[in-house]
């Protein structure tokens, strides 16, 4: 069980729009930037958000993100099947000295 | 354009090694820290492993703690991990990723992976 908690999954039709949580506590997300990453099947993780909220170049502006005490969320607009992939939130652990994957949320675009 | 290879994976049997390498390209590879994340069969990411750019500054899981090495080679850009005493639990692909700070540490660039898998 991950101590950053994830959905494990959510789903949307296509356009709508999701969120997805990942709930810490005062010694991770209370302390530290959120950042968050995207995994389509059989790839590599890709950087989606960094510092709870900034998109690398090339994330398109439907992907957003924001954190509140230790909730971080990430946002996912006008929804596209290729959008189907897993999502993770990660942060350091200031009590545990090591980094945290949140469990994954998997998006289901309907 | 930056790139990450991963290598040195394969089949090990339980107590056995591996060591693995990231060789980078198209970066300064000496000004980055560097991270492993592995991805078990059909599981969420974890964590492994973490190096300062020189190399003075690491932390490990937990579930790896003195069995597995970090190391790097800043001058053949190359990234470490030994894995002593492997169990059949760190069956999974290896990623590295590269290491960068904003306000924060975030891993904005990383490789294919390598598998290992621990079985008699």
């Amino acid at each position: 069980q991950s101590v950053l908690t994830q959905p494990p999954s959510v789903s949307a039709a296509p356009g709508q729009k999701v969120t997805i949580s990942c709930s810490g506590s005062s010694s991770n997300i209370g302390n530290d930037y959120v950042s968050w990453y995207q995994q389509l099947p059989g790839t590599a993780p890709r950087l989606l958000i960094y510092d709870n909220n900034k998109r690398p170049s090339g994330i398109p502006d439907r992907f957003s993100a924001s954190k509140s005490g230790t909730l971080a969320t990430l946002d996912i607009t006008g929804l596209q099947t290729g959008d189907e992939a897993d999502y993770y939130c990660a942060v350091w652990d200031s009590r545990l000295s090591v980094r945290l994957f949140g469990g994954g949320t998997k998006l289901t675009v309907l | 354009e930056v790139q990450l290879v991963e290598s040195g994976g394969g089949l090990e049997q339980p107590g056995g090694s591996l060591r693995l390498s990231c060789a980078a390209s198209g970066i300064t590879f000496s000004s980055y820290e560097m991270t492993w994340v592995r991805q078990a069969p059909g599981k969420g990411l974890e964590w492994v492993s973490h190096i300062s750019s020189s190399g003075s500054v690491i932390y490990y899981a937990d579930s790896v703690k003195g069995r597995f090495t970090i190391s790097r080679d800043n001058a053949k850009n190359t990234l470490y991990l030994q894995m002593n005493s492997l169990r059949a639990e760190d069956t999974a692909v290896y990623y590295c990723s590269r290491g960068l700070r904003g306000q924060g540490y975030y891993m904005d660039v990383w490789g294919k992976g390598t598998t290992v898998t621990v079985s008699s």
